[in-house]
């Protein structure tokens, strides 16, 4: 079975503050990608990779940066975080030549006070 | 750009009833279409993908179809239960390894 973690499940962050969301999958995809989810807009992607090294930016990255350390994990990063990132963020991985079959994993729940 | 349409926000429905949810797509390329399926508190997993090629997909009594002439897509379970209540994504796998394009959802409540 796929396996998609992500940490924190849920974090409180300050404006302006530096909020680091992490994502791990023990499932050799090479693709990954960061998504966040609101009412009314559903799922937007965010940030993607490749593999290891690479990042791509989605359709809303201003405010995040993205980091693939290795294979297995991908990071989305907010330097200065603002309320309007109170949301909920997905990590996904797909492996190549599949990219319909992402696996999510359980969510971060984030509030930006 | 690709984009998606779902507009049924929610749909309440009682045991044994008969599910639709309709999905407009607009893209320039073959569409993938697939299916998600989100409970409460976990994060989206595929249900069913329909392509060009078989035009119609079946999982766990669900079944997906698409018309290329309107540009929709349709998901249908004939008879639901009360463990089908979820949301359902409707969504259009855009160019390779650059995500998926998701319709706002449709929020399904069973009731026994």
């Amino acid at each position: 079975e796929a396996a998609v973690t992500q940490s924190p499940r849920n974090k409180v962050a300050v404006t302006g503050g530096k909020v680091t969301l992490s994502c791990n999958q023990t499932n050799n995809h090479n693709n990954m990608y960061w998504y966040r989810q609101d009412t009314g807009h559903g799922l937007r992607l965010i940030h993607y990779s490749y593999g290891a090294g690479s990042t791509e930016k989605g359709d809303i990255p201003d405010g995040y940066k993205a980091s693939r350390p290795s294979q297995e994990n991908f990071s989305l990063i907010l330097e200065l975080a603002t309320p309007s990132q109170t949301s909920v963020y997905f990590c996904a991985s797909g492996g190549q030549g599949s990219s319909y079959e992402q696996y999510f994993g359980p969510g971060t729940r984030l509030t930006v006070l | 750009g690709d984009s998606v349409t779902q507009k049924q926000g929610q749909v309440t429905l009682s045991e044994d009833d008969f599910l639709f949810i309709n999905c407009t797509y607009s893209t320039t390329t073959y569409p993938t279409l697939l299916w998600y399926v989100q409970y409460l508190g976990q994060g989206p997993q595929l249900l069913l993908k329909v392509t060009t090629a078989n035009n119609k997909g079946i999982s766990r009594g669900f079944e997906a179809t698409y018309d290329k002439g309107t540009t929709s897509f349709h998901l249908q379970k004939a008879s639901v239960q009360e463990s089908d209540s979820a949301v359902y994504f409707c969504a259009l796998v855009n160019n390779y390894a650059q995500g998926l394009t998701f319709g706002l959802g449709t929020r399904v409540s069973v009731f026994p």
